[in-house]
């Protein structure tokens, strides 16, 4: 049983490069969600998907964007990456009140 | 704005003394609290949580917490530190209506001393 699944687990980019980054769930939940988590701040929400073909922003979705590709899959995009998007970034999702995260992708950008 | 307030970012306790980690939440309608753990270069886990009446919760490894609504906080205690426990916790909350979104406190480093 894997879980909650992100590629890649490090990532360095140059300004104004773009990636995806992947997540994939295998529990058969509803709800997806992308955070980014910066020293200090915890975990920030970015988007969320409460079901396949939904999705909507959270508190810092701005330079992201993300697609719900079918049940199982929630991807983030990164078209013109910044330095200020270094950070590590975790996917999870969620049946009823509780969520499972992976294991994290490390993105730097210099 | 509904959020979640971790009092001490770092609190540091000897072994086998109590572990308080405080959190506080802002909100009229009591929320679903959860308390997660992160250990180096992990994901979160679930430690525990709070969805029912129920105000006492227990969870994995000894920690427990106590919905108190008259103070709006839900703090997590342990009895006896481990060293085991030395990680970062996170408290959050999600409304109790449709909306999924899962919102953190900004985190409590706990240190154990040997």
């Amino acid at each position: 049983n894997a879980g909650v699944t992100q590629t890649p687990k490090f990532q360095v980019l140059k300004t104004g490069q773009s990636m995806t980054l992947q997540c994939a769930q295998d529990m058969n939940h509803n709800s997806m969600y992308w955070y980014r988590q910066d020293p200090g701040m915890g975990l920030r929400l970015i988007y969320y998907s409460a079901s396949e073909g939904t999705t909507d922003k959270g508190e810092v979705p701005n330079g992201y964007n993300v697609s719900r590709l079918n049940k199982r899959e929630f991807s983030l995009r990164l078209e013109s990456a910044a330095p200020s998007q270094t950070s590590v970034y975790f996917c999870a999702s969620s049946r009823n009140t509780e969520a499972f995260f992976g294991q994290g992708t490390r993105l730097t950008v210099v | 704005a509904q959020s979640v307030t971790q009092l001490g970012s770092h609190v540091s306790v000897s072994e086998g003394a109590l572990v308080l980690l405080r959190c506080n939440y802002s909100s009229s309608v009591p929320p679903y609290l959860f308390w997660y753990v992160q250990y180096p270069n992990q994901g979160l886990q679930l430690l525990l949580k709070y969805t029912s009446a129920a105000t006492l919760v227990k969870g994995i490894n000894g920690f427990e917490a106590e919905f108190k609504k008259s103070e709006t906080s839900f703090h997590l205690t342990k009895p006896s530190a481990h060293m085991s426990d030395a990680a970062e916790y996170f408290c959050a909350r999600r409304r109790r209506d449709s909306s999924y979104k899962l919102i953190f406190g900004s985190g409590t480093r706990l240190l154990v001393r040997p």
